[in-house]
C-alpha cells in the first residue's frame, strides 16, 4: 500500500525558514497531487497548499510547496517563521482510489 | 461561503451503528465530491471514505470496508456516513471535506468542523 512519510516533528527559531518532507512509499510521487493542511491545536486543519504548490487565498506567502521527484517527495517550506505557525502539518496524495495522508509533523517555532 | 456543518456523533457501544451527517451550504452541492476523514484523540488524519459529486463512485479505505457506507442526497444537500458494526479503534473525530473542484474527486479542499464519535462500553 502507497505511504507518505513525514518526520515526527521540527523545530526553528521565529524568523527563520524551516521545510518539511513528505517521500512516497512507491512509484512516483509527482504521478497525483499534492496536499498540505495545517490544523492548529484544538482546531480543524485547513488547507495551505494545494496541487503541489498552490496557495489558496488567504494563504500567506510565506508558504510554498514543491515536488522532487529525484526524491520521490513533496516538501511544504515557511519562511519568515512565526509563532502563529505552530501546527501539525499534514501532506496528502492518491493512489488507485486511495486517499492517503502522511503522519503529521509537528512544527514548533521556538 | 463554503460551509460544511457534521451532525450524529456521540457514545456508542461496540458494534452498534451510528449515521453521521454533513449539511452543507454556500455553493451548488450537487456539483462537487465529498470526502470523510477520521483523526483518533492525540493521532493523525485517515481517510475513510469518498463520494463522486453524482454518487457513482465511492472508495472506502481498507479498515472499515463492509462496515462504512458513504451516500448523498442531493436534494438535502447533505453526505451521510453509515458506520454499523463500531469498534473502539473507530474512535475518532469525523471531518467532512470539500473538493476544491466541481467534478470527479480530485482535491480535498474545504473542512468542517468534525463531529467526535466514541466507542466505548
Amino acid at each position: 500500500n502507497f505511504m507518505l512519510t513525514q518526520p515526527h516533528s521540527v523545530s526553528e527559531s521565529p524568523g527563520k525558514t524551516v521545510t518539511i518532507s513528505c517521500t512516497g512509499s512507491s512509484g512516483s510521487i509527482a504521478s497525483n497531487y499534492v496536499q498540505w493542511y495545517q490544523q492548529r491545536p484544538g482546531s480543524a486543519p485547513t488547507t495551505v497548499i494545494f496541487e503541489n504548490n498552490q496557495r489558496p487565498s488567504g494563504v500567506s506567502d510565506r508558504f510554498s510547496g514543491s515536488i522532487d521527484s529525484s526524491s520521490n517527495s513533496a516538501s511544504l517550506t515557511i519562511s519568515g517563521l512565526k509563532t502563529e505557525d505552530e501546527a501539525d502539518y499534514y501532506c496528502q496524495s492518491y493512489d488507485s482510489s486511495n486517499w492517503v495522508f502522511g503522519g503529521g509533523t509537528k512544527l514548533t517555532v521556538l | 461561503q463554503v460551509q460544511l456543518v457534521e451532525s450524529g456523533g456521540g457514545v456508542v457501544q461496540p458494534g452498534r451503528s451510528l449515521r453521521l451527517s454533513c449539511t452543507a451550504s454556500g455553493f451548488i452541492f450537487s456539483t462537487y465530491s465529498f470526502y470523510w476523514v477520521r483523526q483518533p484523540p492525540g493521532k493523525g488524519l485517515e481517510g475513510v471514505a469518498v463520494i463522486s459529486f453524482d454518487g457513482s463512485n465511492k472508495y472506502n479505505a481498507d479498515s472499515v470496508k463492509g462496515r462504512f457506507t458513504i451516500s448523498r442526497d442531493n436534494s438535502k444537500n447533505t453526505v451521510f456516513l453509515q458506520m454499523n458494526s463500531l469498534r473502539p479503534e473507530d474512535t475518532a473525530v469525523y471531518y467532512c471535506v470539500r473538493d476544491l473542484w466541481g467534478g470527479d474527486p480530485s482535491c480535498p479542499f474545504h473542512w468542517g468542523q468534525g463531529t467526535l464519535v466514541t466507542v466505548s462500553s
